[in-house]
């Protein structure tokens, strides 16, 4: 079965300073991994994709995610957050039997000023 | 191009009230699927639909019916609303991307019906 974990359900960073968010998965097949951003009282965007070709992958407003298969890694990364990113994220994989999405908790991120 | 939208935004019930909420797609996407988000849980799948006159059940199915009498429309109903079923429900859709259900399966999703059941 496949799953994802989000390894931190809060993360708070300051404006203009480097954005981390961790997402291990766990996967049978070689996986689709996605990661959409919700604003408050909003529904889902997707930011990025990976669907087996490259490793890095680039999405909107300047967000990034790696794709390590060696260990089962596809943290989301943003050299400068912006107030405009506090967000809640999540990492969803696709079961590639059923073409399930299946979405990790979430992570909340807080941009202070 | 609307893309997905949910009627309604907003909705108060009272225990053993029936509602139905409509999810609609203007992208001629094949498959079609309804969340509840709850907090702490991220989204979590209700029923879903491969195709017109076609529904399956998802991971939480219990408590709800859905109808897909339409490519265009997914229906969700409540029959006989609990208040565990207060939630934010959001429904999405997508193409056929090959495979059982796709391999690859980038879904778009409305902008939710937040329902209270006192």
């Amino acid at each position: 079965a496949q799953s994802v974990t989000q390894l931190d359900s809060h993360v708070s960073v300051s404006e203009g300073t480097p954005v981390l968010l961790r997402c291990n998965y766990s996967s049978s097949y070689s996986p689709s991994l996605f990661w959409y951003v919700q604003h408050p009282n909003k529904g889902l965007q997707l930011l990025l994709k990976y669907t087996s070709a490259a490793t890095l992958v680039k999405g909107i407003n300047g967000f990034e995610a790696e794709f390590k298969k060696s260990e089962t890694s596809f943290h989301l990364t943003k050299p400068s957050a912006h107030m405009s990113d506090a967000a809640e994220y999540f990492c969803v994989v696709s079961d590639h039997r059923t073409g399930k999405l299946i979405f990790g908790q979430g992570t909340t991120l807080q941009v202070k000023p | 191009n609307a893309g997905v939208t949910q009627t309604p935004k907003f909705r108060v019930l009272k225990t053993g009230q029936s509602m139905t909420l409509l999810c609609a797609q203007d992208m001629n996407h094949e498959y079609m699927y309804w969340y509840r988000q709850d907090p702490g849980m991220g989204l979590r799948l209700i029923h879903y639909s491969v195709g017109e006159g076609t529904t399956a059940k998802g991971e939480v199915p219990d408590g709800y019916n859905v109808s897909r009498l339409k490519k265009q429309n997914f229906l969700l109903g409540l029959e006989s609303a609990a208040p565990s079923q207060t939630s934010v429900y959001f429904c999405a859709s997508s193409y056929f991307a090959g495979g059982a259900l796709g391999s690859y399966n980038e879904q778009f999703f409305g902008p939710g019906t937040r329902l209270t059941v006192l």
